[in-house]
């Protein structure tokens, strides 16, 4: 059974930083695509970061360059955002997310999902 | 740019049937996109990838109920045979060459 599994939000102050976990079971990780998506209280998803199976080709939404870096550690499946600089406006439930690939085909649909963690930045 | 269009809202009965539209922008109509939902309190769920041809590829255990289709710059998913743990939030979503998108969301209420 594929799982992703969040961890690592929590009360932060404004200007503080955070580092969020995405722990991945059940399927291959090293040759899967991942991001980060965040949804902020009460609206819509937000795509925020893109890094490749093996962490060559990493993307970032055009608003958030900066200050979040993706990065992954494959020997131990795992999928990682660092947040610097933390404002008001990042508090957000956080959601990292696999692409879908087969034996035959691979595209940018995000065909799991986390249960997500919650980011909460306020003094 | 890429831009993915969703109307706020829809409604529509128990066991009926309904169409929910997300129109892509100018200069991508012959993009796929993706369709996931999000109930209440929960994390999203891949539904289905919709082609520009109107084939569509369902994500794991996605009931019958569940299709999707295509015409010009939109991508339909539609929902038969209503039922009320179908209310949830329903996003789009898209990609290119170094970017991911997703569209505002329809709130689907069951009636």
């Amino acid at each position: 059974e594929v799982q992703l599994v969040e961890s690592g939000g929590g009360l932060v102050k404004p200007g503080g930083s955070l580092r969020l976990s995405c722990a991945a079971s059940g399927f291959t990780f090293d040759i899967y695509n991942m991001n980060w998506v965040r949804q902020a209280p009460g609206k819509g998803l937000e795509w925020v970061s893109y890094i490749s199976s093996g962490g060559t080709y990493i993307y970032y939404a055009d608003s958030l360059k900066g200050r979040f870096t993706i990065s992954r550690d494959n020997a131990n499946n795992s999928l990682y955002l660092q947040i610097n600089t933390l404002r008001a406006e990042d508090t957000a439930v956080y959601y990292c997310a696999r692409e879908y690939c087969s034996s035959t085909s691979c595209y940018s649909a995000f065909d799991y999902w986390g249960q997500g963690t919650l980011v909460t930045v306020s003094s | 740019q890429l831009v993915l269009t969703q109307s706020p809202s829809a409604s529509a009965s128990l066991g009926a049937s309904v169409k929910l539209t997300c129109t892509l922008s100018s200069g991508h109509s012959s993009y796929a996109i993706a369709w996931h939902q999000q109930q209440p309190g929960k994390g999203p769920r891949y539904l289905m990838k919709v082609n520009s041809d109107g084939s569509h590829n369902k994500g794991d255990g996605i009931p019958d109920r569940f299709s999707g289709s295509s015409s010009g710059a939109e991508r339909h998913l539609t929902i038969s045979s209503l039922q009320s743990e179908d209310e949830a939030d329903y996003y789009c979503q898209a990609w290119g060459t170094g970017i991911r998108v997703f569209g505002g969301g329809t709130k689907l209420t069951v009636l």
